[in-house]
């Protein structure tokens, strides 16, 4: 069966700080990769989405990064964190064909 | 410009009763349509979805129904039971069976069953 996992769970991190929140799905193959983020009174957000290694799509504008060095690994990171980059960060997946979305636990970032 | 609105943030329905939880877009291209249940400081899991071809998609306790004339859909919970007490997603997507940049999600509605 397949599984996600992202990590790590909670994060407080200060202002101007980096960051790296990594995710790793198991059990299949070239799935596409998602993060998404949750903010206080909005919904899910997509972020960054890949269908392949090394190919990464932004959906918003932001310091925000990701990559993909590996098929089933996909890293959020940031040079330095803002205030508003506070929130909780979602890792998805979905089959290659796309379908449903299946979310990892969740990374719950405050910024200080 | 929200594509997808969940208009109600909350919602509150007393145990064994019917949830009604409802959901708006905008988008006439959106052809797929997913619920996703989401409980405190946990990922969302999918519940149930629905296909533009289709009016009604019932799996157990949950119902969802599209009326695309409208750009309407709802997710029916009878009866509503204390383990439903989450925030519900709606999402929408541009291609059947959702795309990998291709889902909008609303905002959410808090369902809260009262004992």
């Amino acid at each position: 069966s397949q599984t996600i996992h992202q990590w790590p769970a909670t994060l407080v991190q200060p202002v101007g700080s980096p960051l790296s929140l990594e995710c790793t799905v198991e059990g299949t193959s070239n799935p596409n990769l998602y993060w998404y983020r949750q903010a206080a009174g909005r919904g899910l957000q997509l972020l960054f989405y890949s269908v392949g290694i090394g190919q990464i799509s932004s959906e918003v504008p932001q310091n925000l990064s990701a990559s993909r060095p590996q098929d089933r690994q996909f890293i959020l990171s940031s040079k330095k964190l803002l205030l508003s980059d506070s929130g909780f960060y979602l890792c998805a997946w979905t089959r290659t064909g796309g379908g449903e979305l299946f979310f990892g636990e969740g990374s719950r970032l405050t910024v200080l | 410009d929200q594509q997808v609105k969940q208009n109600s943030p909350s919602l509150s329905v007393q145990e064994g009763r019917i949830s009604i939880l409802n959901c708006d877009y905008t988008n006439s291209m959106f052809d797929y349509f997913l619920w996703y249940k989401k409980y405190p400081a946990e990922g969302p899991t999918f519940l149930i979805s629905i296909s533009s071809i289709k009016d009604k998609n019932e799996d157990g306790r949950f119902t969802v129904f599209l009326n695309k004339s409208a750009k309407h859909l709802s997710l029916h919970i009878v009866p509503s039971q204390p383990g439903d007490s989450a925030v519900y997603f709606c999402a929408a997507s541009l291609f059947s069976g959702g795309g990998a940049d291709g889902l909008t999600f609303g905002k959410g509605t808090h369902l809260i069953i009262q004992p």
